[in-house]
Formats: structure tokens, sequence, C-alpha cells
């Protein structure tokens, strides 16, 4: 058990909806990532947040924003959702807010767009 | 276009061989890599790392050896198990120190015959 928690770990929806997941960051870790696993892309980078701050930002649509609240839990936010979005989201914790250090990874969430 | 990438894209081992994972990264700035396990089903799962001041590093069964002349890093696993099954993913930093983000490979799957 890594210590990072997802939910829900799976999602069923149609396009067009917007769905909302979830990330507890391991106890003390201060950044928050969130990362895009489909089967022709491998982990994609989205977003990092570092104790309530955007720090860094990847390859994540307009359509897709995501926030880190003061108790340090994160939510992505999908909007507008289309059947290319079906894809393993996954919620990572660090430390520090840097690119040197290992990253600690949730079991992910499941999103089926239909 | 990603920076880092991987040899072979599927491995098969005997129960008891040791396995080599290659990758191959292309930026010679990044200064910090690391490899991940992925079984089905979960997250990735930290392995082992490396900075870029060390040629080689070793843990339990599994040894990261980085050649930054030819911009290579392999991860070795000793006696490999049927539990070894799993994807393995390869990270970097994408432009070292402080800059960027940690950028994966497409991983490469890795079973064990028993």
């Amino acid at each position: 058990d890594s210590g990072v928690t997802q939910t829900p770990k799976h999602l069923i929806t149609a396009t067009g909806q917007r769905v909302t997941l979830r990330c507890s960051p391991r106890s003390g870790d201060l950044s928050v990532y969130w990362y895009q696993q489909s089967l022709d892309q491998g982990l994609q980078f989205l977003i990092q947040y570092y104790n309530g701050e955007e720090r860094a930002k990847g390859n994540i649509l307009e359509r897709f924003s995501a926030q880190q609240f003061p108790d340090l839990h994160s939510e992505l936010n999908l909007s507008s959702l289309e059947l290319g979005d079906s894809a393993l989201y996954f919620c990572a914790s660090s430390v520090g807010r840097l690119p040197n250090e290992k990253l600690f990874f949730g079991s992910g969430t499941q999103l089926s767009v239909l | 276009g990603e920076s880092v990438g991987l040899h072979l894209p599927t491995l098969s081992v005997q129960e008891g061989d040791n396995s080599i994972i290659n990758c191959a990264y292309s930026n010679s700035a990044s200064d910090y890599f690391i490899w991940y396990k992925q079984e089905s089903g979960k997250g990735p799962q930290f392995i082992i790392d490396i900075r870029s001041n060390m040629d080689k590093r070793q843990g339990q069964r599994v040894t990261v050896l980085l050649n930054k002349t030819v911009k290579h890093l392999s991860l070795q696993i000793a006696a490999t198990q049927p539990g070894d099954s799993a994807v393995y993913f390869c990270a970097e930093n994408e432009y070292g120190g402080s800059q960027g983000n940690l950028i994966f490979g497409k991983g490469t799957k890795l079973s064990v015959k028993p």
C-alpha cells in the first residue's frame, strides 16, 4: 500500500458528462500529481500541485481542471467527456515539489466513457 | 514526443534466471532516473532510482545501471520470480535539476515462466 488513496476505483459515464476524481496523498506529502494512462500513450503527466498551488502543467486538456485543497487532497475534474478520455487516471504524491524525487502512486480510477 | 523509450516491449524469462530491462533516454540534461513496476490492476510501484552522479545502484535483487555516454539505463532483476511479472517503466526528469517533470517510457512487459 503506497498510502495514496484514490476514489472512485471505477467510473462509468456517458459522453458530454462531467466527473470528479479524488485523491488523498500520503501523510506528509505536499505535492500531488495527476497522470493519465492509456494503452497507446502510456503514462502521461497532466498536472502537479504543491501545497495548494499549481506547480507544473503537462498535456492536460482545457476540458480538464484540478485543484488541491488546504488539507492537501486533490480533485481532478473532467468535463464534456469524450470517448477518447476513457483511461486509467493515477494520482501520485511526493514530499517536495521537484522532479528529482520518487513519486508514490495510488491504485487509479478507471474511467469508461460510453 | 517522448524522450524516454524502451528497447524491448516484451520480455519472457524462466523462473530463476536473471532479467535485464533496457531503457534509452534522449535528454543529456536528465540527472534523475527511476524504475517503476506496475502489476495488473495496480498503480506503479517504486523499485529503485539513481542520480546521474552514479553509474550503479543496488537494491534487493535489483540493480540499476546508468551509462551516460550512450544515454542508456537498465534494470537487472536477479533470480526472477513469478511475482516479478509486471510492466516495468523507466522515467527521467526531463530537463534535469529542478526543471520539468518526470517523463515515463511506454513500458516493458516482463513475463516469468515457472
